[in-house]
């Protein structure tokens, strides 16, 4: 089975401080993602890579940067975390698009901003 | 862009057939999947449709129409652990990534 594992399953940060949420996949999938999900909201896409050292913005990429430096592992970072950062950080993988055999998520991040 | 439609909450009694509406527009087609996620837990793949019509896998099934821009899942027989959240969800602009729907809650009672 295919693992997506976040590093953090709760984490309490200050405003202003730099956060990092870390992802990590066993299985070799070129894809990557990460999504925030609010109450109401559904899942929000942040950002997307495709490749080792590429990017691409999602729906919502602002407050945010993502560093992929090695294939199995996704950095999400806030720069300055703020309160309406709250949320809980979804990261997922796949190979190709995915559609036929789904994402993988992991767990999530649940990140509380005081 | 690309913007999905389903209702927020369903409730049904165990045993019950449930239809879990998606609407979606969209600028390009890839398909219609949906994903499971239960109180706390991760989202879970379920079910994708690429093709108009029927897949059925076990008690869950899935139905898309391209020409009316629609789709639905339908749970059959119940049962209390499918009490979660739903969600629909479309390739993004040039099949990227998924754009997911807002969900749609079902509480299954006994």
């Amino acid at each position: 089975d295919v693992k997506v594992t976040q590093s953090s399953r709760y984490l309490v940060k200050r405003t202003g401080e730099k956060v990092f949420l870390e992802c990590v996949q066993d299985m070799d999938h070129e894809n990557m993602f990460w999504y925030r999900q609010d109450p109401g909201l559904g899942l929000r896409l942040i950002y997307f890579s495709y490749d080792v050292k590429m990017k691409e913005k999602g729906d919502i990429p602002e407050g945010y940067s993502v560093s992929r430096e090695k294939k199995e592992r996704f950095s999400l970072i806030l720069e300055s975390a703020s309160t309406n950062q709250t949320s809980m950080y979804l990261c997922a993988s796949t190979q190709g698009q995915g559609l036929n055999y789904g994402y993988t998520f992991g767990s999530g991040t649940r990140l509380t901003v005081v | 862009g690309q913007s999905l439609e389903q209702p927020s909450e369903v409730t049904a009694v165990e045993g019950a057939i449930v239809q879990i509406n998606c609407t979606y527009q969209t600028s390009g087609f890839y398909g219609l999947s949906w994903y499971q996620q239960h109180d706390g837990g991760a989202p879970t793949f379920l079910s994708y449709n690429g093709l108009d019509g029927l897949e059925e896998t076990g008690r869950f099934s899935s139905f898309l129409s391209r020409s009316d821009s629609y789709g639905y899942l339908l749970l059959q027989e119940l049962q209390m652990k499918d009490s979660a959240s739903y969600f629909c969800a479309v390739m993004g602009q040039a099949g990227t990534a998924l754009i997911f729907g807002k969900g749609t809650t079902l509480s299954v009672s006994s």
